[in-house]
């Protein structure tokens, strides 16, 4: 099976910008989670989609959005962009709930914000 | 509350040598499962086991070994004769049935000099 993967792996975009990122999970997993990871605050957890439906949401302000697909690819947006913003944004999917199944983890997408 | 701590920032070592990465969690769960995962330079968070609390049987695999001890809530992870493949971010994490996300450590940066 092929692994998890994430669209594009870097991008560079100017404060103000919005911005949205890809990532398809391995096939036959429902659950993607999505991480935020930055030399300061480490690895922080986004929010977790499953059946199209956002099943856990972690303490990052409403600019951090997201959505899934009947396809279970889901994407994330954030807007308004900040300086901050800046990291590297991991995607995981599991078979189902990332409370009970083993996750897998995509290679990241490396956000600059200029 | 889920916290995971990884007091070690950046270990160096020389190859061949063994090394043994910390990692102490705290939870009030008495269900929950522990993970180490490694990061190469490439990003892609690398899965390398996973443990749950009613397991502290320890576990080696190859090179790779892992120390469970519920009495002093730590989970270490102990690589014998260290190649320079090994040089990675290692992360400890903490999933408990409470909680549908990960929660991880800061990381312990290795590196193996030849």
């Amino acid at each position: 099976k092929a692994g998890v993967t994430q669209t594009p792996r870097y991008l560079i975009k100017t404060r103000g910008q919005q911005v949205t990122l890809s990532c398809s999970p391995i096939s036959g997993h429902r659950s993607v989670s999505w991480y935020q990871q930055t030399p300061g605050q480490g690895l922080q957890f986004l929010f977790e989609y499953f059946s199209e439906t956002q099943r856990n949401k972690g303490n990052f302000p409403g600019r951090f959005s997201g959505r899934q697909f009947s396809n279970s690819r889901s994407e994330m947006n954030v807007s308004t962009l900040e300086l901050g913003d800046s990291a590297l944004y991991l995607c995981a999917s599991s078979e189902g709930l990332a409370g009970i199944n083993e996750q897998f983890f995509g290679p990241g997408t490396r956000l600059t914000v200029l | 509350a889920q916290k995971v701590t990884q007091a070690q920032t950046e270990i160096s070592v020389v190859e061949k040598e063994d090394v043994t990465l910390d990692c102490v969690y705290e939870t009030r769960d008495t269900t929950y499962y522990l993970f180490w995962y490694k990061q190469p330079p490439s990003g892609e968070l690398v899965f390398l086991i996973r443990r749950n609390s009613f397991d502290e049987q320890n576990e080696i695999s190859g090179r790779y070994s892992w120390n469970f001890q519920k009495s002093t809530s730590s989970f270490n992870f102990t690589i014998t004769a260290s190649q320079v493949v090994d040089s990675a971010v290692y992360f400890c994490a903490l999933r408990s049935t409470g909680a549908n996300n990960l929660f991880f450590g800061t990381g312990t940066r290795l590196t193996v000099i030849p």
